[in-house]
C-alpha cells in the first residue's frame, strides 16, 4: 500500500459544477498537507497549505483535513475551464523535508 | 529571478550517456529539492539541499545519480550511464526554510533512447 492514495480519474465536469478531490493516507505522522495544481508540461503550483485538521478556504477553493480518518479533500466551487489540470495532494511529516505526493487526479471542466 | 528556472527544458540522450540537469532557484531560497515525476505519477523525492550541503539524499535511486550545489544557489543533477528507466520529468523546487511551501520549476523532460 502506498503512503498516499489518490484516484487518478480522469474526472470530467460541466462548467459551474462543484468538484471534490480526495486523498487518503496511511502514515499518521503526516502533519502538513498541501494541494498542488499542475498544468500540462508545467511544474506543480501550490494551491492550498494546511497544518491542522479542519477547513481552510481561499476564494473558490476549500481544503479539508480529517486526521482521525486520514483523509484530505479539496473542493472547487463554480469550476471554470481554466481549472482543467491535474491536482496533486502532498503531505509531509514535521521535521522531514520529504514531500510525499499522490498520483494526481486529472480534471477537465467542460464549457 | 521570478521563479525556479530549469534547463534544459527537454533532453534526449542515448542509453549509457552522461547528462547534467541544471536548477536555478528563487533568489534567497536556501532550501532546494529535486524530484522525479514519471508519466501518470506524482513527483517522488530525490534529494534536499540546505545551503551547500545535501541534507537528505535518501531518494536517489542508485549511485549513478549525484547532485551538487557548490555555492548554495544553482544546483546540478548528474546522471551517469543513463538507462531507459531514467526517462522522466526531473523537477526542482526551492523554499525559504524548513516546512515552507515549495515553489517548483517546470522541469526537465529527460528521454533516454
Amino acid at each position: 500500500q502506498k503512503e498516499v492514495e489518490q484516484d487518478p480519474g480522469p474526472l470530467s465536469v460541466p462548467e459551474g459544477a462543484i468538484v471534490s478531490l480526495n486523498c487518503t493516507y496511511s502514515n499518521s505522522a503526516f502533519q502538513y498537507f498541501m494541494w498542488y495544481r499542475q498544468y500540462s508540461r508545467k511544474g506543480p503550483e501550490l494551491l492550498m497549505y494546511t497544518y491542522s485538521s479542519g477547513n481552510k478556504e481561499d476564494g473558490r477553493f476549500t481544503a479539508q483535513v480529517d486526521k482521525s480518518s486520514k483523509y484530505i479533500s479539496l473542493f472547487i466551487r463554480d469550476s471554470q475551464p481554466s481549472d482543467s489540470a491535474t491536482y496533486l495532494c502532498a503531505m509531509y511529516v514535521g521535521g522531514s523535508e520529504k514531500l510525499v505526493f499522490g498520483k494526481g487526479t486529472k480534471l477537465t471542466v467542460n464549457p | 529571478g521570478a521563479g525556479v528556472s530549469q534547463t534544459p527544458s527537454n533532453k534526449v540522450t542515448e542509453k549509457g550517456k552522461y547528462v547534467e540537469l541544471r536548477c536555478d532557484p528563487i533568489s534567497g531560497h536556501t532550501a532546494l529539492y529535486w524530484y522525479r515525476q514519471s508519466l501518470g505519477q506524482g513527483p517522488e523525492f530525490l534529494i534536499y539541499f540546505q545551503g551547500t550541503g545535501a541534507a537528505d539524499d535518501s531518494g536517489l535511486p542508485n549511485d549513478r545519480f549525484f547532485a551538487v550545489r557548490p555555492e548554495g544557489s544553482v544546483s546540478t543533477l548528474k546522471i551517469q550511464r543513463t538507462e531507459r528507466g531514467d526517462s522522466a520529468v526531473y523537477l526542482c523546487a526551492s523554499g525559504t526554510n524548513q516546512g515552507s511551501p515549495l515553489h517548483f520549476g517546470n522541469g526537465t523532460r529527460l528521454t533516454v533512447t
